[in-house]
């Protein structure tokens, strides 16, 4: 079974520019979570997809992230415009059956905003 | 005061030695309670989840939840080096508001 794949790995970004991370989550999984992991800490949820509907998005900057789930399957996070405190880990969980708490995350996407 | 508190080290051990890593929380209605291990430039990924209060054990690994006093507990027993991660507490109730500790760093030695 393929794991969530998430991408790009990296990115190096200046202020005030924009980025886009892509997840595929697992086949089936019906939800899907953004998180944010800044160094040292634990991860920050952003945004809770079920199916293509949001369940949670009450911690997103909506004024600068945005995120989208179209079809219900691939998700998009974008950040517009970045700031240097937006650099972090950027990690994509899905899980198929809610409450138990098994999250399977990707591997994440690192941003460094200069 | 934090929602999940937890000891962010780091905790080194020599190897064969039985680690106990901790998380506290502030609230009463988290259900589920999971410990992630995360490698370095890797995604977390689930080693135990509990429901509500109680013992799991699986292979060297105990988790133990005490709803009364709020209270996590993963031990690991016999560490390996390959044992050497972050280890992150988490929590929820039915699917939602998980909420992750800051994680402890814990490097067993050879």
């Amino acid at each position: 079974e393929a794991g969530v794949a998430q991408s790009p790995r990296y990115k190096i970004i200046e202020k005030r520019q924009s980025v886009a991370f892509w997840c595929n989550p697992i086949s089936g999984h019906a939800t899907l979570y953004w998180y944010q992991q800044i160094l040292g800490q634990g991860p920050k949820l952003l945004i809770q997809f079920q199916n293509n509907g949001v369940v949670d998005d009450s911690q997103l900057p909506k004024d600068r992230f945005s995120a989208e789930r179209l079809k219900g399957v691939d998700s998009t996070l974008k950040i517009q415009p970045a700031k240097l405190e937006d650099s972090a880990v950027y990690l994509c969980a899905s899980s198929s059956v809610r409450g138990t708490g098994e999250l399977f995350f990707g591997e994440g996407s690192r941003l460094t905003v200069l | 005061q934090k929602e999940v508190e937890q000891d962010p080290g780091p905790l080194s051990v020599p190897e064969g030695a039985i680690v106990s890593l901790n998380c506290t929380y502030s609230n009463s209605a988290f259900q589920y309670f999971m410990w992630y291990r995360q490698y370095s430039r890797k995604g977390p990924e689930l080693l135990m989840y509990t429901y509500s209060s109680g013992n799991k054990e699986d292979g060297r690994f105990t988790a133990q939840v005490d709803k009364s006093s709020k209270y996590i507990s993963l031990f690991i027993r016999d560490s390996q080096p390959s044992d050497s991660a972050t280890y992150l507490c988490a929590m929820t109730f039915y699917g939602q508001n998980f909420v992750f500790g800051p994680g402890t760093r814990l490097s067993v030695l050879p």
